[in-house]
């Protein structure tokens, strides 16, 4: 069993830019949830998917949105980068079974800067 | 809308002193709170839930709904312990997350 796998490590982008990061679930986990951590700050939900459909939406802009493919895997895409959006951002997978509670897993994090 | 607030950024401590990390929580419904705790170096895991009622590596959290607090308590601390410590609360139908700004914990030999 893998642990969640972040893709890249570390990037660097330019104001009104494009991104793509990159996030490989847990063995068996069927939801994932992205976060932006801003420095000093606690993790901020952004979205979460369920089954490749989006299943909430934290208060981020529409120029945030993502992607679940079949195998689980998860891609959060970010349009026309601001100075604000350098953060650490996370995905956390979790399975999802019909309990009330499902543990999220973290990933190691991608730390986006935008200069 | 969902807010938790972690008061402390930092709190230092001496081994074997007790330790007590402070979460005030605001929600309308009935919440699921957490503690989830980062070392250095290494990624965001779950430390407890108020639901489990478990000591995990010491540590005790009380979900007090009268004062919406869930303090985590430690009797002794360990250097081991040193770390960041998130409150978090999970509310509305779906996993949303919602995390405090978090406190440093900083056991002293």
């Amino acid at each position: 069993e893998t642990g969640v796998t972040q893709s890249p490590t570390h990037l660097i982008k330019t104001r009104g830019q494009q991104v793509t990061l990159r996030c490989s679930s847990q063995s068996g986990h069927n939801t994932v949830s992205w976060y932006q951590q801003a420095l000093g700050q606690g993790p901020q939900f952004i979205f979460q998917y369920y089954r490749e459909e989006e299943n909430g939406r934290g208060n981020f802009p529409p120029r945030f949105s993502g992607l679940q493919f079949p195998n689980y895997s998860s891609e959060l895409n970010v349009n026309a980068l601001e100075l604000d959006d350098s953060a650490l951002y996370l995905c956390a997978s979790s399975l999802v079974s019909g309990r009330l509670f499902n543990e999220q897993f973290f990933g190691p994090g991608t730390r986006l800067t935008v200069l | 809308a969902q807010r938790v607030t972690q008061p402390e950024k930092l709190l230092s401590v001496f081994k074997g002193a007790p330790v007590e990390l402070k979460c005030n929580y605001s929600y309308s419904g009935s919440p699921e709170l957490f503690w989830y705790v980062q070392y250095s170096r290494q990624r965001l895991q779950l430390l407890l839930r108020h639901i489990s009622r478990e000591s995990i590596k010491g540590f005790t959290a009380d979900l007090n709904k009268g004062e919406t607090s869930f303090h985590l308590k430690k009797p002794f601390a360990q250097e081991e312990d040193s770390a960041m410590y998130y409150c978090a609360l999970m509310a509305g139908g779906y996993q949303k997350v919602t995390f405090g700004t978090g406190t440093k914990l900083q056991v002293i030999p």
